[in-house]
């Protein structure tokens, strides 16, 4: 099976501007969720979506959005830049076929620099 | 929020000897998991605990999971070069959905050849 795939891998913005990142997850796994990984902060959960749903939600500002397609693909935007986005944004995907104990699978990240 | 913290925050070895890393939590969990990342690269996902668990064995790793103390550690065993890498304890709470884990801060062990 095809592992997590997040595109693109890097990506240069400006203060201001908006992006949106991609995440396809493993085939068959309709959950896929969103983590910031900066320095200071470490590892932080965005958000979950299941079946186009938002399921959970972490503590960020309103400028950071997602959705997820019916084909369980997902994006995440940030709209209005500012140089603390900058960060390794990862996605992950698990099943939830077999019960509660699921692990997840990364992807490779996208580097977001924000100049 | 971090759920708690790992320790040692970083952690230098030779190739053979033995790495402990621990982490301590604050919640109710469900599981923990440990993941592995090399050089700000994406998370490799080693072992997965579940709370009624105490001890895992993967290989050259094993866990170990103490509720009562809500603390893990993570043993490698006759360490490589190519261990070196950050390491994250991650866990499920109880109540959260599948999808949302919280991190530790990590481990940074560098195996030297």
């Amino acid at each position: 099976k095809a592992g997590v795939t997040q595109t693109p891998r890097y990506l240069i913005k400006t203060r201001g501007q908006q992006v949106t990142l991609s995440c396809s997850p493993i085939s068959g796994h309709r959950s896929v969720s969103w983590y910031q990984q900066t320095p200071g902060q470490g590892l932080q959960f965005l958000f979950e979506y299941f079946s186009e749903t938002q399921r959970n939600k972490g503590n960020f500002p309103g400028r950071f959005s997602g959705r997820q397609f019916s084909n369980s693909r997902s994006e995440m935007n940030v709209s209005t830049l500012e140089l603390g986005d900058s960060a390794l944004y990862l996605c992950a995907s698990t099943t939830t076929a077999t019960g509660i104990y699921n692990e997840q699978f990364f992807g490779p990240g996208t580097r977001l620099t924000v100049l | 929020s971090q759920q708690g913290e790992e320790d040692p925050q970083a952690l230098s070895i030779q190739e053979g000897e033995n790495a402990t890393m621990n982490c301590s939590y604050k919640t109710s969990i469900n599981n923990l998991q440990w993941y592995r990342q090399n050089s700000g690269r994406g998370l490799v996902h080693l072992i997965l605990i579940r709370s009624n668990e105490r001890e895992k064995h993967s290989g050259r790793l094993r866990v170990t999971l103490d509720t009562s103390k809500k603390s893990s550690s993570l043993l490698i065993t006759a360490s490589r070069a190519a261990d070196t890498a950050s390491y994250f304890c991650a866990t499920r709470e109880d109540g959260t959905s599948y999808g949302k884990l919280t991190f530790g801060q990590g481990t940074i062990l560098t195996v030297h050849p």
